[in-house]
């Protein structure tokens, strides 16, 4: 069955400093998402992208936040001065009709 | 504020207990109900969901979930459970003409062999 898939699993970084995360979503699919979940809490919309632009955003979703489909398969996450609340899981979901989600990736920014 | 409420964060039981999750939402209109879980160390795995047509809507793993408009409810339940149950449920909800997922959250179910 085919997987949404993510890199890294686990990124440590110092704050103020730039991270990609990296999701491969499934091929045919053609609705690309980034959610995140802040250790305790639920996890909330960052932005969605279809045909090479975004077409939905949440508040949380500010100008040090980017995504980006480089080629056909990856789709990323980019934070540019991450932040010490900037620590969570980012999960990355495809869809055609349902959403599926990869594993995600635990960021923590100290 | 509009939201997806699941009141129990954490329900503890017995192996073949029955399990009943509370979701309760507040958004108006035709909406797309989605229970997911997590698996210790694992990602989110849709276990079922509800867009449309009969109510009661059975999913993988023995899990069904009933969508009740009138109570804006959308409930997951397992007659009886197993030890391989134990994982983080979370209720979520797509809005008429939103494009993103809304959700709970979330419960986190222990059940003891």
């Amino acid at each position: 069955e085919p997987e949404v898939t993510q890199t890294p699993s686990h990124q440590v970084t110092q704050m103020g400093q730039e991270v990609i995360l990296r999701c491969v979503p499934i091929s045919n699919h053609l609705y690309f998402y980034w959610y995140r979940q802040i250790l305790g809490q639920k996890v909330e919309f960052l932005v969605s992208f279809y045909n090479n632009e975004i077409s939905e955003k949440s508040e949380i979703f500010d100008d040090q936040f980017s995504v980006e489909r480089p080629d056909g398969s990856n789709f990323t996450l980019k934070i540019r001065s991450t932040k010490l609340e900037d620590s969570a899981m980012y999960f990355c979901a495809s869809r055609q009709e349902t959403q599926y989600f990869g594993p995600g990736t635990r960021l923590l920014v100290l | 504020a509009q939201s997806v409420s699941q009141h129990n964060h954490h329900v503890i039981l017995s192996e073949a207990a029955s399990l009943e999750l509370g979701c309760n939402y507040s958004y108006g209109g035709t909406v797309n109900l989605f229970w997911y879980v997590q698996y210790p160390g694992q990602h989110l795995q849709l276990l079922l969901k509800y867009f449309s047509g009969d109510p009661l809507v059975k999913g993988i793993k023995g899990f069904e979930a009933e969508f009740i408009k009138s109570k804006f409810s959308f409930n997951l339940r397992k007659p009886s459970v197993q030890w391989s149950d134990t994982a983080e449920y979370f209720c979520a909800v797509k809005r008429p003409g939103a494009n993103n997922l809304f959700f709970g959250t979330g419960t986190r179910l222990t059940v003891i062999p």
